[in-house]
């Protein structure tokens, strides 16, 4: 079965400071992708970021990054020049086999003026 | 280009009456949709999921049902609801095999008093 794991329900960050947000994972499935979503306050979900496993390159989207660490099946989301808009619950997800998106219970993310 | 239509996106309703919550995907066909419950400040919790016409897959026992009458229309419903069938009600849709995840409704946030 396919696990994701975030083990921090709550963070905060200082504005135009950097922040990682940890998300751990267990598949047996040798080809995967991993993905961020956005929950802001209005609870609209929005995607962030996407990761293909077999891609070795981490991938960016303006001031989101990820770390991937295969091996550990690690997948942090960083936010650089944290603002205020970035203030929202952020969820891991992962999808392997034939099976619906499995999502982590999610980080609270407060960013503080 | 894609668009995804849930609503309604407030309901407030009695215990023991009916629900019917819609959700229509423009822009694609054949999608693979989903219907989510999140209460207050949790994780998503699947609850149906379809790969097509008539193909209802129910991932957890409960007061609910799914139907997709049409390839892009998948209605939640219940005949009597419950108070614990309250909560946030997100819809979404994927290509067949989410590889680039999902695109979510703007949800229907259900009162049930």
């Amino acid at each position: 079965a396919q696990t994701v794991t975030q083990s921090q329900p709550e963070m905060s960050v200082q504005e135009a400071e950097t922040v990682t947000l940890s998300c751990t994972y267990d598949t047996s499935e040798s080809n995967y992708y991993l993905f961020w979503y956005k929950q802001p306050p209005s609870r609209q979900m929005i995607l962030v970021i996407r990761q293909e496993a077999y891609k070795q390159q981490n991938a960016t989207e303006n001031r989101f990054s990820v770390n991937f660490q295969k091996a550990a099946k690690s997948f942090s989301l960083k936010i650089s020049d944290s603002q205020l808009g970035d203030t929202a619950m952020y969820f891991c997800a992962l999808f392997s086999g034939n099976t619906p998106l499995v999502f982590g219970k999610g980080t609270r993310l407060s960013v503080i003026a | 280009s894609q668009t995804i239509h849930q609503w309604p996106a407030t309901l407030v309703q009695p215990v023991g009456s009916p629900l019917s919550l819609e959700c229509t995907v423009e822009g694609t066909s054949n999608p693979n949709l989903y219907w989510y419950r999140q209460a207050a400040g949790r994780g998503l919790q699947l609850l149906f999921y379809s790969v097509g016409i008539g193909q209802i897959s129910s991932e957890v026992p409960q007061n609910l049902s799914a139907s997709r009458p049409q390839d892009r229309q998948f209605i939640l419903s219940s005949k009597k609801l419950l108070l614990s069938d309250s909560g946030f009600y997100l819809c979404a849709w994927s290509l067949a095999g989410p590889r680039y995840g999902y695109t979510f409704g703007s949800g229907t946030r259900l009162t049930v008093v």
